[in-house]
């Protein structure tokens, strides 16, 4: 049983494009995170979420916790953008990952 | 402000034998949490401390522990090693646990042989 799910599992996009990474959940959670992930490299938090939505430059992520689901969006997407990107829940000082999705964006 | 530091980055050992990998978080942060992390399984949550208590713990075998100190840095080991065992070991330091934001370490990247 997973806690998570996350879609697409890949995803290629020409640059330039809108981009939308989804992740439900089946658990009551304190707290959503979004993390990308370079090949070879460490884990980046991009966003914690409890509710509504946020804003970091092109990159949005949006939660509704009575859906439990979450999106995160890329807006002009650009080739450094090609990484995995994971969601995690949290229900409480403890973890549950989706498998990630692994984008790739082509100049 | 430095980053988390995780040592040692890369290590090989052989089936049976124990590992100690350590975590320094970022100063302030009192809250350290551990996952595992395989091409098969993906990303696995240990454990989390939090001022020296361990607050939660994955579903593990007894096999993989852990503790913090009174600085903050954290050790986990991992006994009897497996061939399965061979993953990245991430760390990541927070202000306030899991609703916080995150900051992780660069692994340690573990080969049983």
């Amino acid at each position: 049983k997973n806690e998570v799910e996350q879609s697409p599992q890949n995803l290629t996009a020409q640059e330039g494009e809108f981009i939308t990474i989804n992740c439900s959940y089946s658990v009551g959670i304190s707290a959503l995170h979004w993390l990308q992930q370079h090949p070879g490299g460490g884990i980046v938090s991009l966003f914690m979420l409890s509710s509504g939505k946020k804003k970091h430059g092109r990159l949005i992520a949006t939660i509704n916790i009575q859906e439990k689901h979450s999106s995160l969006h890329i807006t002009a997407s650009h080739p450094r953008d090609s990484a995995v990107y994971i969601c995690a829940v949290s229900p409480g000082n403890q973890f549950y990952f989706g498998t990630g999705t692994s984008l790739t964006v082509i100049p | 402000k430095a980053g988390v530091t995780q040592t040692p980055r890369y290590l090989i050992k052989t089936r049976g034998q124990q590992v100690t990998l350590s975590c320094s978080p970022i100063s302030g942060h009192r809250s350290v949490s551990w996952y595992q992390q395989t091409p098969g399984q993906g990303l696995q949550f240990l454990f989390e401390y939090f001022s020296e208590t361990q607050r939660n713990k994955g579903n593990f075998p007894g096999r993989f522990s852990g503790r913090q100190f009174s600085n903050s840095r954290s050790e986990m080991n991992v006994s009897t090693l497996e061939l399965g065992d061979s993953a990245l070991y991430l760390c990541a330091s927070s202000g306030r646990g899991a609703d916080g934001e995150l900051f992780f370490g660069e692994g340690s990247r573990l080969t049983v042989l």
